[in-house]
């Protein structure tokens, strides 16, 4: 069956800038992950939603970062304000549940110049 | 809170070779993850270990846990040029209440050479 889908793949933008990331999760699973992943850092978790209970937002790096997820499937990460920092490739998993494997998305390649 | 972390981070083998990654996490953990990712790809599953004492194979790949030590093992045989990639181990947080996310290893990038 079809993966975890993300788009787009790769954004460039221009600091100050406000980007939208995409995720759709594999049909039917109910926990939903954000990660990013740089040379730096490796991979940082950023948000976690498990069907319709509050989001856990603890890697949430600044309140530039948000993200919603509507109707328990497709999630979209925001980020106001990029600034170069903020590249990096973001990656979204999903699962049956918490604790379960994790599926990862191909990524979005952003890059803030 | 947890920390997870591999050794060796890079790791060049030759063909044919036996070599162990190993991943050491800080805190109680009922399972462990490992993952392989290749250049510009993203993160394909490999292994969920379940329990102390857990192993599981794959072709040339082994991976096995010990709870009480806190460490898992990444076991590579007969090395070939394919299983060339970094791979990575994760656990579970706990922090604050949250049983979702995984804490990441930074990875161990293996380069097989004939």
């Amino acid at each position: 069956g079809a993966g975890v889908s993300q788009s787009p793949s790769n954004k460039v933008t221009e600091k100050g800038k406000d980007v939208e990331l995409r995720c759709d999760p594999i049909s039917g699973h109910t926990a939903l992950y954000w990660y990013r992943q740089s040379l730096g850092q490796g991979l940082e978790f950023l948000i976690y939603f498990q069907g319709n209970s509050a989001p856990d937002k603890s890697g949430l790096p600044s309140d530039r970062f948000s993200a919603e997820r509507t109707g328990g499937s497709v999630s979209t990460l925001t980020i106001q304000r990029t600034q170069q920092e903020d590249s990096a490739v973001y990656l979204c998993a999903s699962s049956w549940g918490p604790q379960e494997t994790q599926y990862f998305g191909p990524g979005t390649r952003l890059l803030v110049l | 809170e947890l920390k997870v972390e591999q050794n060796p981070l890079f790791l060049s083998m030759q063909e044919g070779k036996n070599y162990t990654i190993y991943c050491n996490y800080s805190t109680t953990s009922d399972r462990l993850y490992w993952y392989r990712q290749d250049p510009g790809k993203s993160l394909e599953s490999l292994f969920v270990l379940l329990s102390n004492g857990a192993v599981k194979q794959e072709g040339r790949l082994m991976a096995s846990l010990d709870t009480k030590a806190r460490l898992s093992t990444l076991h590579i045989t007969a090395a070939v040029h394919d299983l060339s990639a970094t791979y990575f181990c994760a656990a579970p947080s706990n922090y604050g209440g949250s049983q979702g996310n995984l804490i990441f290893g930074k990875g161990t990038k293996l380069s097989v050479k004939p």
